[in-house]
């Protein structure tokens, strides 16, 4: 247990379909983030949140949409994926946007997601 | 472009051998360097690196980092079969931002 909890574990959606992740951390962090982990890729940052407030979004196609409502909650709204969205897309979270301070990020166990 | 490259990007061996994983790295303002462990879920965190020729040990695996030649390596000695896993570095730069590599599967036989 990492303390950053992730559901659905495994979702499969059609591409006319709307469905959400969520993430929830116990960690009494205040940075929270999304990423997409595709197969032999680097891990990809989608969006970052800091203290609520979303401080980055890496180019990421508005066919996913995060919202922040607290510091302890994340979710990533899904709408007309296509099949290449299909990835394993995992949560984290730091205390906050910095890690040489000591912090180090933590993540959830991703939630599989398979787009037909 | 920042990047990180880890190499191998697989492997194979046997339990009881060691294997040492790479990490070259070309990042902008180099803060810091980490490396992770996936198995099947989340990534863990296993060691932060800021400063040259300073090895960080736990347990069985150790890791130092040169900024000269800039490249980390992780070493596993005495493997062991749940040592199994995706070993994932990365480099955090400017603004915060880490870059990561694609990772090396690492995968010990019985």
């Amino acid at each position: 247990e990492t303390g950053v909890t992730q559901t659905p574990r495994h979702l499969v959606m059609g591409m006319t379909n709307k469905k959400s992740l969520k993430c929830e951390q116990h960690l009494g962090h205040n940075a929270m983030y999304w990423y997409k982990q595709s197969a032999k890729k680097p891990l990809e940052l989608m969006f970052v949140y800091n203290f609520k407030e979303q401080t980055e979004n890496n180019s990421v196609p508005s066919r996913f949409s995060p919202e922040c409502p607290n510091s302890s909650h994340l979710f990533l709204h899904l709408h007309t994926l296509q099949p290449e969205d299909s990835a394993l897309y995992l949560c984290a979270s730091s205390q906050d946007r910095r890690t040489t301070s000591g912090n180090t990020i933590y993540f959830g166990e991703g939630s599989w997601l398979t787009v037909v | 472009e920042d990047k990180v490259v880890q190499s191998p990007l697989s492997l194979v061996v046997h339990e009881g051998d060691t294997v040492t994983l790479n990490c070259s790295y070309e990042v902008t303002n180099f803060r810091s360097l980490l490396w992770y462990k996936q198995e099947k879920k989340a990534p863990t965190f296993l060691f932060m690196l800021t400063s040259s020729g300073i090895e960080k040990k736990s347990g069985r695996l150790s890791s130092i980092l040169d900024k000269k030649e800039l490249f980390s390596i992780l070493n596993i000695t005495a493997t062991q079969t749940g040592d199994s896993a995706v070993y994932l570095c990365a480099v955090e730069a400017s603004n915060y931002q880490l870059i990561w590599g694609a990772g090396t599967k690492l995968i010990i036989k019985p």
